[in-house]
């Protein structure tokens, strides 16, 4: 059962580009969370989804950045027209229909968005 | 708004040593959750912890929760070099409508020979 998978690795953009980063949940998981975390941070929530529900978003800049989680396919976080102050490491973590009941929350590798 | 506060921040110590991290919060929560992460990797999860009075150990590290003073401690017995790593206290609370988690800012835990 593969874990939470996360791609790219690592994203290098310049100033105005967008950014496409994708997770694919555990096995059986239907909810994704994004993070971010700075450096020398904790992790920052972004934004909660279902399949094809945005279910918070309270953590998401209001402008450039979104989500979706489609029927089929990842789950994807856009930036668009990235800014230097975007560079971060990206985490999207899943969990079971039942969502957070006293479950453990499972995180991908995460994304290393660096924004030149 | 929940906020959580991790302290120490920075930890040096020796091997065989003791020494317990604190994770204090600031409203009410129904779960608290324990994570490793080494740099540049993702989250370990630890251990997670629904109740007041909980307790669970695995190995050297042993976690406990008091939700009547909004207080978790995250204890190390006898610290070994391969416990080096940053630990974070994350903090949920399902009534608020949403399960994203509000995380503290971790502790950078190094073990020295």
């Amino acid at each position: 059962n593969a874990g939470v998978m996360q791609n790219p690795r690592h994203l290098v953009r310049r100033r105005g580009q967008e950014a496409r980063l994708r997770c694919s949940p555990m096995k059986g998981h239907s909810h994704v969370y994004w993070y971010r975390q700075l450096p020398e941070e904790g992790l920052k929530f972004m934004v909660y989804l279902q399949k094809e529900n945005i279910i918070d978003e309270s953590g998401m800049p209001k402008e450039r950045f979104s989500a979706e989680f489609p029927k089929e396919g990842p789950s994807i976080l856009r930036i668009q027209q990235v800014v230097r102050g975007d560079s971060a490491a990206y985490f999207c973590a899943s969990s079971p229909p039942e969502g957070l009941r006293g479950e453990k929350l499972f995180f991908g590798s995460g994304t290393q968005l660096s924004v030149l | 708004e929940l906020k959580v506060e991790q302290n120490p921040l920075f930890l040096s110590m020796q091997e065989g040593k003791n020494y317990t991290i604190y994770c204090n919060y600031s409203t009410t929560s129904d779960r608290l959750y324990w994570y490793r992460q080494d740099p540049g990797k993702s989250l370990e999860s630890l251990f997670v912890l629904l109740s007041n009075g909980a307790v669970k150990q695995e190995g050297r590290l042993m976690a406990s929760l008091d939700t009547k003073a909004r207080l978790s401690t995250l204890h190390i017995t006898a610290a070994v070099h391969d416990l080096s790593a940053t630990y974070f206290c994350a903090v949920g609370y399902s009534g608020g409508g949403a399960d994203g988690l509000t995380f503290g800012k971790g502790t950078h835990l190094i073990i020295q020979p």
